[in-house]
């Protein structure tokens, strides 16, 4: 599975957007684009994960440039409970696992 | 709708023991998977469950087994306990494997080695 590459953290005011960026430079066309979150000591949350076209669900947004080489996942209006670590992950169609990084700890301040 | 559960919530072993992890996926899952989180790491992959068969390992040892049930729960197993495995322990379900499948995780067995 390709190699992703996102902030170490990032901070965010309550009420506003967070956007929060990955890089998947060598990602081939079979492989999805996974985005996961975990609160200290909680098992991971699935978040949203696509192909190639953009997503929306009730959580968030995954926004897949055109080249597929990176992805940005959008929390439209984040509160003190979205603050958690957010991984991006890359997965081949036939891959069963999961690989995760470092991610990214997204801290929303008030 | 019931989420993937896990137990037991804690547990504290001996080094040498051995333990049993339990995993109930979600309802209409059909496939488990196990991983790993230490201590300020992320989790990593120990293996796959799907039709009672394991279908993909990742790299650990083979004090690590497990075991699928035809109601699709699943146990791992760890012999031969030693310090380095404490860590949470995550169970994650799916319907099917491969990448186009979410997984989504229970909360966790904690386990200490002492």
């Amino acid at each position: 599975d390709a190699k992703t590459t996102q902030p170490t953290s990032m901070d965010c005011a309550e009420g506003r957007a967070a956007n929060l960026p990955c890089n998947h430079s060598t990602i081939s066309g079979n492989e999805y684009v996974y985005w996961y979150r975990q609160i200290h000591s909680q098992g991971p949350q699935y978040i949203i994960h696509g192909l190639k076209n953009n997503e929306t669900n009730e959580m968030a947004s995954l926004i897949i440039t055109e080249d597929r080489k990176s992805s940005t996942l959008i929390l439209p209006h984040a509160t003190l409970r979205d603050t958690a670590v957010y991984y991006c992950i890359v997965r081949g169609g036939s891959n069963y696992k999961l690989t995760f990084g470092k991610g990214t700890l997204l801290t929303v301040n008030p | 709708d019931a989420g993937v559960t896990q137990s037991p919530t804690h547990l504290i072993k001996t080094r040498g023991q051995q333990v049993t992890l339990r995993c109930s996926p979600k309802s209409g899952h059909d496939t488990v998977s196990w991983y790993q989180q230490a201590l300020g790491q992320g989790p990593q992959f120990i293996f796959q469950y799907y039709e009672e068969e394991e279908r993909q390992r990742g790299n650990f040892p083979d004090r690590f087994s497990g075991h699928q049930f035809p109601n699709y729960s699943s146990e791992l197993n760890v012999n031969a306990l030693l310090l380095g495995d404490s860590a949470l322990y995550l169970c994650a379900s799916s319907l099917g494997s491969g990448g186009a499948h979410e997984q989504y995780f229970g909360p966790g067995t904690r386990l200490t080695v002492t």
